[in-house]
């Protein structure tokens, strides 16, 4: 079964605190795509990053970083010195191979809340 | 280019009513969605397609009906709608690429729909 844990349903902080977005995936296949997606309060769906199973790098983008660890079945996102247009409400997704290869399965998605 | 729209907005509905959610995308992708998007529950796929006349369900199918005629164009159909229908929708676009490590490709979203059923 796919199945994506973001256990964090909302998060407070106050600007230039350093935040990190937990996502916990479950699946059997071997090859799969995580992903991140943010939702301001307008309400659009903006992709942040793709990772695929077979690329445990960490990658930084500006303030944003991410630590994928298949050891714990974990893709984690962390952003730096936050900022009030940070706030929005953040999904990790999930893909795979073979008969899963067409469906994308989202994680309940945590509310970033960053206070001036 | 204008990516994926939707149409309409906004809309309510009445039990029983039936009505259909157009989507359309200008980039030639072979790979559409629709999602539903409920409080704590993040987005949940209803039905996809991966090129015209090829469509099948994803993990809440019940009450939506699809069909995709074109590569452009991916209406999603509501019935008899009902209160639990009463959600965002959101259709999205892709290049379906193959299921090789490097070319899955990103999703696009449209704005999305806001539907109410009373």
């Amino acid at each position: 079964a796919q199945k994506v844990t973001q256990a964090q349903t909302e998060i407070s902080v106050v600007e230039k605190e350093d935040v990190t977005l937990d996502c916990v995936y479950e699946t059997r296949d071997t090859t799969y795509y995580l992903f991140w997606y943010k939702q301001p309060p307008s309400g659009e769906l903006v992709f942040l990053i793709r990772r695929n199973s077979f690329d445990e790098q960490n990658e930084i983008s500006g303030r944003y970083s991410w630590n994928f660890q298949k050891s714990t079945s974990s893709f984690n996102f962390t952003i730096t010195a936050s900022q009030v247009v940070d706030s929005a409400v953040y999904f990790c997704a999930l893909s795979s191979s073979g008969s899963n290869f067409n469906k994308f399965y989202f994680g309940s998605g945590t509310k970033l809340n960053v206070k001036p | 280019n204008a990516g994926v729209t939707q149409t309409p907005k906004f809309q309510v509905l009445k039990t029983g009513q039936s009505m259909t959610l157009q989507c359309a995308q200008d980039m030639n992708h072979e790979y559409m969605s629709w999602y539903r998007q409920d409080p704590g529950m993040g987005l949940r796929l209803i039905h996809y397609s991966v090129g015209a006349g090829i469509t099948d369900q994803g993990e809440v199918p019940n009450g939506y009906n699809v069909s995709r005629s074109t590569t452009e164009d991916f209406p999603l159909r509501l019935l008899s709608a009902a209160p639990s229908q009463t959600s965002v929708y959101f259709c999205a676009s892709r290049l379906s690429g193959t299921s090789g490590l490097s070319s899955y490709n990103e999703q696009f979203f449209g704005p999305g729909t806001r539907l109410t059923v009373l």
